[in-house]
């Protein structure tokens, strides 16, 4: 059965450090989620892709956060420079199409800054 | 902004027993998701509800969304140890899908 990649799966970091998470969606899938998980809570979405393109990136911090999916397939998501608050889990996920199918999860990234 | 509220936060519940979690939004939805997050694990879907009124069955759980569709509320009947985790519900609007923060059930054998 296809999945979500996702690495690293653990990143231990200094803040004023840069971290950058790797996502392989589902192969087809058009739209792709960076989520933030903080623990006890829900996934608070960070940005929505649609194909290479930002449907939604509002509640991305952008003047430490980046993110990208150049060729529409894969994905980065960086942080620069991390902060002790950015210590989460970072899923990414992916769907065939906007948010009206069911989301595949990766199996996330847990960040811990120092 | 559209939020979800789930209650309760914690669900404590004896084996075998029922229990019903609720989701409550500000916001009229076009429709809402279900998952399950397993201790450790990532979130799964579980259903998606479209239809004002809907219900929808998966063996001893049973999903509802309102007339209004506003809320929206899982039951689940004689509740086994691999009902344990967080269960999410996700509504969306205008193309954005929110989720709450979830209810994290734990069950006492």
């Amino acid at each position: 059965e296809a999945e979500v990649a996702q690495s690293p799966r653990y990143k231990i970091t200094e803040k004023s450090q840069a971290v950058a998470f790797w996502c392989d969606p589902i192969s087809g899938h058009a739209t792709l989620y960076w989520y933030r998980q903080i623990l006890g809570q829900g996934p608070e979405l960070l940005v929505q892709f649609q194909d290479e393109s930002v449907v939604d990136d509002s509640q991305l911090p952008k003047d430490r956060f980046s993110a990208e999916r150049l060729k529409g397939v894969d994905s980065t998501l960086k942080i620069q420079p991390a902060e002790l608050g950015d210590s989460a889990m970072y899923l990414c996920a992916s769907t065939k199409m906007g948010v009206y199918n069911e989301q595949f999860f990766g199996p996330g990234t847990r960040l811990t800054v120092l | 902004g559209q939020q979800v509220m789930q209650i309760p936060q914690y669900q404590h519940v004896q084996e075998g027993e029922d229990f019903t979690t609720y989701c409550n939004s500000s916001t009229t939805l076009s429709n809402i998701q279900w998952y399950k997050q397993r201790p450790g694990g990532h979130p799964v879907f579980l259903i998606q509800l479209v239809k004002s009124g809907e219900v929808k069955k998966q063996k001893r759980l049973t999903f509802q969304f309102g007339e209004a569709k506003k809320n929206s509320s899982l039951h689940i009947t004689a509740t086994q140890t691999t009902d344990v985790g967080t269960y999410f519900c996700a509504g969306s609007n205008d193309y954005k899908l929110s989720f709450g923060a979830g209810t994290t059930v734990t069950v006492r054998a």
